[in-house]
């Protein structure tokens, strides 16, 4: 079964600065989608960025980019710039490729994410 | 139209009350989920419907009973529940172009307090 490791319960950022946020994920699978979502207190499941396994090239959204080693198993979520917006809780995501709809989204336990002024 | 839209946003119910939530779309999306998520935990899911079938049940207890009308709705209907169901529950939709799912929407939630 696969599943995903988020180790930093908790992330504080001045604002304008970089952080990065770690995720690590286990599967025997080649094929597979990763997600990184942000929820703030509004509630609202936001995507903030999708990887493809396949791809090689690291996926960019703005201020958002990931570094993804699929040999390592690891995809972390750089902010770039933080605003105080970006304050959230994020968790990071796994699903397979293949399955349709009967294919779980597995959730990493979360990183909540403090932007100080 | 881009959006999950939930209803109620928030709802207080007795444990001997039935109530129902209502999730719509309107995208096209032929899977449709409910999650459960309580605080600072990550979502669990509880029910997948895929073209208006229920294709998955978490082993959830059956004071919850999902229904999918047709393409765009799905509703979560309650019925004595307890006060450890109170939560935020999350409906989310996805596309499923020929056995690939292609990215989730999620709606914003019902905030459920049972007393």
């Amino acid at each position: 079964a696969q599943t995903v490791t988020q180790s930093q319960p908790e992330m504080s950022v001045q604002e304008a600065e970089t952080v990065t946020l770690s995720c690590t994920y286990d599967t025997s699978e080649s094929d597979y989608y990763l997600f990184w979502y942000k929820q703030p207190p509004s509630r609202q499941m936001i995507l903030v960025i999708r990887q493809e396994a396949y791809k090689q090239q690291n996926a960019t959204e703005n201020r958002f980019s990931v570094n993804f080693q699929k040999a390592a198993k690891s995809f972390s979520l750089k902010i770039s710039d933080s605003q105080l917006g970006d304050a959230a809780m994020y968790f990071c995501a796994y699903r397979s490729y293949y399955g349709g709809a009967t294919n779980k989204l597995i959730f990493g336990t979360g990183t909540l994410l403090a932007v100080q002024p | 139209d881009t959006e999950v839209t939930q209803t109620p946003k928030h709802l207080v119910m007795g444990m001997t009350n039935k109530k129902s939530l209502k999730c719509e779309q309107h995208m096209g999306h032929r899977a449709m989920y409910w999650y459960k998520q309580k605080a600072k935990k990550p979502p669990e899911l509880m029910f997948v419907y895929s073209y208006e079938k229920l294709s998955i049940n978490e082993s959830v207890p059956s004071r919850f009973s999902p229904e999918c009308p047709n393409s765009s709705l799905l509703n979560l209907h309650l019925h004595a529940l307890q006060p450890e169901d109170s939560a935020l529950y999350l409906c989310a939709s996805s596309q499923d172009k020929r056995g690939r799912v292609v990215g989730y929407t999620f709606g914003s939630g019902t905030r459920l307090t049972v007393v």
